[in-house]
C-alpha cells in the first residue's frame, strides 16, 4: 500500500516568517502533485513535479521532488495571511489513482 | 465552464437511508474520481471511471455504489447509510489519468 506522509500537521506562524512543509513515502510515484484547500471548497492544484530533483517555483512557493521520487517539500518564504489554509500532497500512484497525504493546517498571523 | 458541480452541497440522513450524491462536468473529462475527506485528514478515493461505462473501485468502497451513463455525470449512491459515511465528499475530474484533477465543493453529509 502506497502512503504519504505530511509534516508538520499543523503550523502556526506571524506574517512574513518562512516556512517548509514536507511529504514522504516509501514508495516511488510517478509524479507529485501539491493542492491548496480552503475551508468549505475543493482543493485547487498549485504544481505538478514529475522529474526526481526537479524544483519549481510560484511566485513566494517552491516547491521540489526528492532525487529518488519518494519525497517532496513545499517552502514558502516571507509567508502572508492569504497563504493560509490546507495544504495537500498527492502522488500519482498505479492506475493513475491520486493517493493523498493527510495534510498540513497552515495558519500565519498577522 | 461551470467545472465540476456537486448537489446537494449539505445532506443529513437517518441511519439505513439512502441517497444519490450528483456530480456533473462540463470539460469534457474521461476521468472521474469520487472522494471522501474526513475532519483534519486527507482524501479518501471510493470510486473512479476512465470513461463511459467504465468504473473502479478505489480504496474505501464498502457502503457505496457508482455508475457512468454519460461523459458528464457520476453519481454515487449510498446504501443503507451508516454513521461511518458521514464525511465531506468530493467529486473530481481530469482529462486523463496524468493531469491536473478538478474538484467540486463538495457535500457535507451527516449520518445520524
Amino acid at each position: 500500500t502506497q502512503l504519504l506522509e505530511q509534516s508538520p500537521q499543523f503550523l502556526s506562524i506571524q506574517e512574513g516568517e518562512n516556512l517548509t512543509v514536507y511529504c514522504n513515502s516509501s514508495s516511488v510515484f510517478s509524479s507529485l502533485q501539491w493542492y491548496r484547500q480552503e475551508p468549505g471548497e475543493g482543493p485547487v492544484l498549485l504544481v505538478t513535479v514529475v522529474t526526481g530533483g526537479e524544483v519549481k517555483k510560484l511566485k513566494r512557493l517552491t516547491f521540489q521532488f526528492g532525487d529518488a521520487r519518494k519525497d517532496s517539500s513545499l517552502h514558502i518564504t516571507a509567508a502572508q495571511t492569504g497563504d493560509t489554509g490546507l495544504y495537500l500532497c498527492a502522488g500519482l500512484g498505479s492506475s493513475y489513482k491520486l493517493i493523498f497525504g493527510s495534510g498540513t493546517r497552515l495558519l500565519v498571523r498577522p | 465552464n461551470a467545472g465540476v458541480t456537486q448537489t446537494p452541497k449539505f445532506r443529513i440522513l437517518k441511519i439505513g437511508q439512502s441517497m444519490t450524491l450528483q456530480c456533473t462536468q462540463d470539460m469534457n473529462h474521461n476521468y472521474m474520481y469520487w472522494y471522501r475527506q474526513d475532519p483534519g485528514m486527507g482524501l479518501k478515493l471510493i470510486y473512479y471511471s476512465v470513461g463511459a461505462g467504465i468504473t473502479d473501485k478505489g480504496e474505501v468502497p464498502n457502503g457505496y455504489n457508482v455508475s457512468r451513463s454519460t461523459t458528464e455525470d457520476f453519481p454515487l449512491r449510498l446504501e443503507l447509510a451508516a454513521p461511518s459515511q458521514t464525511s465531506v465528499y468530493f467529486c473530481a475530474s481530469s482529462k486523463d489519468g496524468n493531469y491536473e484533477q478538478y474538484f467540486g465543493p463538495g457535500t457535507r453529509l451527516t449520518v445520524t
